[in-house]
């Protein structure tokens, strides 16, 4: 089925490590994003790209790096894992009217 | 795999006109439901959580209803503004385990 998938659904990191959160979409949207949900909180923006070859910051990059290289993929780097990185992770893309969101992955880092 | 459903797709509105829109999901094992504000390249903004079926949440001119029953919910704008134009988003709580959102319903408040 079309839309956003995402890998791993969860993960338990240990401080310092690193690991890459996969993104993929089959819609060709031009829009991916990736947030992360922290409890109580809503989504906050970590990055996103509007293209391939393109992206941004958005509200909470810092310790994140992400590429596009294709228009299908848009993975997410942990290089240094930290406890604040803990949280649920969506990837999303979007066309016009229509937000397709993956399904999230949980991130543990003790 | 859940499906979360919303409509209309989008929706033009002038403005001072109230509107509404509807987020429908599967009943069975309600945890949550969440309303979101949404710009394009920008944090959604979480509008309501609600849980419990009857719930009435309110926030300014925004308000929101719930029936777990039957699974759906309804978001209000009243007298609508040109800043309320947003994506407006739902989401359904699947125990904290993950988030299922709908594709969203498109909002534009015309001066």
């Amino acid at each position: 089925n079309a839309g956003v998938t995402q890998t791993p659904k969860f993960r338990i990191l240990k401080i310092g490590q690193s690991m890459t959160l996969q993104c993929t979409q089959d819609m060709n949207h031009n829009y991916m994003y990736w947030y992360r949900q922290d409890p109580g909180m809503g989504l906050k923006l970590i990055y996103y790209s509007v293209g391939a070859g393109i992206t941004d910051k958005g509200e909470v990059p810092n310790g994140y790096n992400v590429s596009r290289s294709t228009t299908e993929d848009f993975p997410l780097r942990l290089e240094l894992a930290a406890p604040s990185q803990t949280s649920v992770y969506f990837c999303a893309s979007s066309y016009a009217a229509e937000a397709f969101f993956g399904q999230g992955t949980r991130l543990t880092v003790v | 795999i859940l499906n979360v459903e919303q409509s209309p797709q989008s929706l033009h509105v002038q403005e001072g006109d109230s509107t509404n829109f509807t987020c429908s999901f599967p009943s069975s094992n309600f945890y949550a439901l969440h309303w979101y504000r949404w710009e394009t390249a920008k944090s959604p903004e979480a509008l309501f959580v609600m849980t419990l079926n009857g719930d009435e949440k309110k926030k300014g001119r925004i308000s929101a209803t719930l029936n777990t029953k039957e699974g759906y919910s309804y978001l209000y704008i009243k007298g609508s503004q040109p800043e309320d134009s947003a994506t407006y988003l739902c989401a359904r709580d699947n125990y904290g385990q993950n988030f299922v959102f709908g594709p969203g319903t498109r909002l534009s408040v015309l001066p």
